[in-house]
């Protein structure tokens, strides 16, 4: 199994839909996971972390099962501005002083 | 945004020469970070650093070696550049090791 594991996608929506995207990873001692943002030809960014509760902000839901070691990111209302790569993010270990990045889920958002 | 630069943003070398990219904060960060990103790699981690001269290796350190003799930079040196390393060379910043890590813009090089 890939440490972080993402279908890259593309995820073609109209606006104002709703979209899903999951995350697997391997590592069952991993503490800390994120959503990442990246738009084309820029720097990754961060959209959210993601709790073991489960989070929300604004029109983003993220997910975490620890027992299925999956992660979800979940967005409503889709809209033009939210095409771009979302990328699964997860520490290696338990001394967690390293990022796994998964390949990424290209979104794009449509008229 | 995060305070972090990198420079220089663009650069083109040739096969064999000596290489050194730059990242500076300004957030007093305790980790930094170089990565790659390259199609169908995703980002991988080349070297890290968690405190002023303590580095550590990544998933693709060959080739690559890094300094950090002041909190605020971070530099990463291709000893003798090949077209292998061709790619994006991201910086990345964060205050504790399992946390969350804030990114700079982002140094794109061509060897040719």
């Amino acid at each position: 199994r890939k440490e972080v594991e993402q279908d890259p996608g593309p995820f073609n929506v109209p606006e104002g839909a709703t979209v899903a995207f999951n995350c697997t990873y391997s590592n069952s001692a991993s503490q800390s996971f994120f959503w990442y943002r990246q738009d084309c030809r820029k720097e990754p960014k961060l959209l959210m972390s993601v709790y073991s509760s489960g989070n929300e902000d604004g029109r983003f839901t993220a997910q975490l099962n620890r027992a299925s070691q999956y992660i979800s990111l979940l967005i409503r209302d889709s809209k033009l501005s939210d095409s771009a790569t979302y990328l699964c993010v997860v520490n290696k270990d338990q001394a967690g002083t390293a990022l796994i990045f998964g390949k990424g889920t290209t979104l794009s958002v449509s008229s | 945004d995060a305070g972090i630069t990198q420079s220089p943003r663009h650069k083109v070398t040739e096969t064999g020469t000596p290489v050194t990219l730059r990242c500076h904060q300004t957030e007093n960060h305790r980790y930094m970070y170089w990565y790659r990103q390259d199609p169908g790699h995703g980002l991988r981690l080349i070297h890290y650093s968690y405190g002023v001269k303590d580095t550590d290796k990544g998933e693709v350190s060959d080739g690559y070696s890094v300094s950090r003799s002041k909190t605020e930079d971070f530099l990463l040196t291709l000893e003798s550049a090949t077209s292998s390393q061709t790619s994006v060379y991201f910086c990345a910043i964060s205050e504790a090791g399992v946390s969350e890590q804030y990114f700079g813009p982002g140094t794109r090089l061509t060897v040719t």
